[in-house]
């Protein structure tokens, strides 16, 4: 089946600082990527759709200069946090899918900004 | 009213019994349903997808759905306690996945 790979699996950063997060379809090739986050206890919210070679579609309320989306191939996406703040703390999750089927999660990334 | 509401749960089962799982949605034009299953700490995976109208099984698994009343279940039988886990739903408004709508999930856990 389709997998899904996320990196990494958890990071602490300081405040005001930028934090990396790849997301890499391993065994097919993602023309789009989707980008969540999960605050505890809630569900997954849609941050942004990934298309490669083009600019991410980001969802009402999500700061693209904040949360900087770049997918160069149609195996890799990833999501830059800048200028971190402790409110961004959360479980960010990736996900990629072949046209028509249903989305495959990456093991998602869990940030803590202190 | 939330687009699509599950019971926060907990739900507790015995081992053996059968967990139902529900789900209802407020976009009648939603035409996908899946569910997910996500132990703490990890991201969901896909448990299951039903686009019709009635039931579909997959082992121990069996979603339902009623687009008519806008409700979908997840029933798990003979529940193990490796099925103790959230359950979040999740409803599209094209055959296939983008922009995914989930629910907040329903946890349940499975008494041995």
């Amino acid at each position: 089946g389709a997998v899904v790979s996320q990196h990494p699996s958890w990071v602490i950063c300081k405040s005001g600082t930028s934090v990396k997060i790849e997301c890499r379809s391993l065994d097919f090739q993602a023309t789009t990527m989707f980008w969540y986050r999960q605050f505890p206890k809630q569900s997954l919210m849609l941050m942004a759709t990934s298309n490669e070679g083009s600019k991410a579609t980001y969802e009402q309320g999500v700061e693209k200069d904040k949360f900087l989306i770049n997918h160069a191939s149609l195996t890799l996406s990833t999501l830059t946090v800048t200028s971190a703040h402790p409110e961004d703390s959360s479980f960010y999750i990736c996900s990629a899918s072949v046209t028509n089927s249903p989305l495959h999660f990456g093991n998602g990334t869990r940030l803590t900004v202190t | 009213q939330k687009e699509v509401e599950q019971n926060s749960g907990p739900l507790s089962v015995p081992e053996g019994a059968i967990a139902s799982l529900n789900c209802t949605y407020s976009d009648r034009g939603s035409q996908s349903f899946f569910w997910y299953r996500q132990y703490s700490g990890k991201s969901p995976e896909l448990i299951m997808f039903i686009y019709s109208n009635g039931d579909k099984e997959d082992g121990r698994f069996t979603a339902q759905l009623n687009k008519a009343s806008q409700y979908v279940s997840l029933l798990i039988r003979d529940s193990q306690p490796s099925d103790s886990a959230t359950y979040l739903c999740a409803v599209n408004r094209v055959f296939g996945n983008e922009k995914l709508t989930f629910g907040t999930g329903t946890r349940l856990t499975i008494i041995p």
